[in-house]
C-alpha cells in the first residue's frame, strides 16, 4: 500500500465525451504526478503539479488538463476523448523539497485508473 | 530526446536461475536511474534507485544494479530468482538537476519464474 488512491478504478466512455480521473497524494506528499500507460508500454509523463500549478508537462495535448488542489489531491480531465486515449491512467505522489518543486524522481503511484474509450 | 530502451521484452526462468535485465538510457548529462517493479494486480513500486556515489546499488529482495555512464546502462541483476519475482520491470531515468518529477521509463520487461 502506497497511501496513493485514484478514483474511478474502471471507467467507459466514448470517442468526443470528457472524463475526470481523480487522485488522493500519499500523506506528506506537495507534488503529484500523472502518467499514461497504454498497454504493453511503459508509463509516460503527462504533468506534475506541485502548489497548484503545473510543473512540468510530457507530450501531450492541451485537452489533457489537471489540477491541484489545497490539500495536494488532483484531478486529471480528458477533453474530446479519442480511441487512443484508451489506457491505465497512473497518478503518483512525491515529496519535492526545492522552491522550485525539484523532485528525485522517486514517486509512490497508485493503482491507476483504466479508461477504455469507445 | 531522452528515451529509455530496455532490451527484453520477456523472459523466462526456472528458480534459482540468475537474472540480468538491460537498460540503457539516451541523455549526457546527469541522470538519477531507477527501476521499478509491478507484480501482478499491485501498484508500481520502486525496486532500487541510483543518484550519486557507489555505481553498484542494492534494493529490495535481492536486486541490485549497476550504473556504468561511459555505456549508458544501468542493468538489474538478482543471482538466484524466485517465483515470487514474477512481475514487470520497468526502468526509468529522470534528469539529475531534479527538476520536475518527470520520470522517462522503458517499455517494460516480463519476467515469468517457473517453479
Amino acid at each position: 500500500e502506497t497511501g496513493v488512491t485514484q478514483s474511478p478504478t474502471h471507467l467507459i466512455k466514448t470517442r468526443g465525451q470528457q472524463v475526470t480521473l481523480r487522485c488522493s497524494s500519499q500523506s506528506g506528499h506537495n507534488t503529484v504526478s500523472w502518467y499514461q500507460q497504454a498497454l504493453g508500454q511503459g508509463p509516460q509523463f503527462i504533468f506534475q503539479y506541485y502548489r497548484e500549478e503545473e510543473n512540468g508537462r510530457g507530450n501531450f495535448p492541451p485537452r489533457f488538463s489537471g489540477l491541484q488542489f489545497p490539500n495536494y489531491s488532483s484531478e486529471l480531465n480528458v477533453n474530446a476523448l479519442e480511441l487512443d486515449d484508451s489506457a491505465l491512467y497512473l497518478c503518483a505522489s512525491s515529496l519535492a523539497l526545492g522552491l522550485a518543486g525539484e523532485n528525485t524522481g522517486e514517486l509512490f503511484f497508485g493503482e491507476g485508473s483504466r479508461l477504455t474509450v469507445l | 530526446a531522452q528515451s529509455v530502451s530496455q532490451h527484453n521484452h520477456h523472459v523466462i526462468l526456472s528458480e534459482a536461475a540468475s537474472l540480468e535485465l538491460g537498460c540503457n538510457y539516451s541523455y549526457g548529462g546527469t541522470v538519477n536511474l531507477f527501476w521499478y517493479v509491478q507484480y501482478p494486480g499491485q501498484h508500481l513500486q520502486l525496486l532500487l534507485k541510483y543518484f550519486s556515489g557507489d555505481p553498484l546499488v542494492k534494493g529490495i529482495k535481492g536486486f541490485e544494479a549497476e550504473f556504468i555512464k561511459s555505456k549508458f546502462s544501468f542493468n538489474l541483476r538478482k543471482p538466484s530468482v524466485q517465483w515470487s519475482d514474477t512481475a514487470e520491470y520497468f526502468c526509468a531515468v529522470n534528469h539529475g538537476s531534479g527538476n520536475t518529477g518527470k520520470l522517462i521509463f522503458g517499455q517494460g520487461t516480463t519476467l515469468q519464474v517457473k517453479p
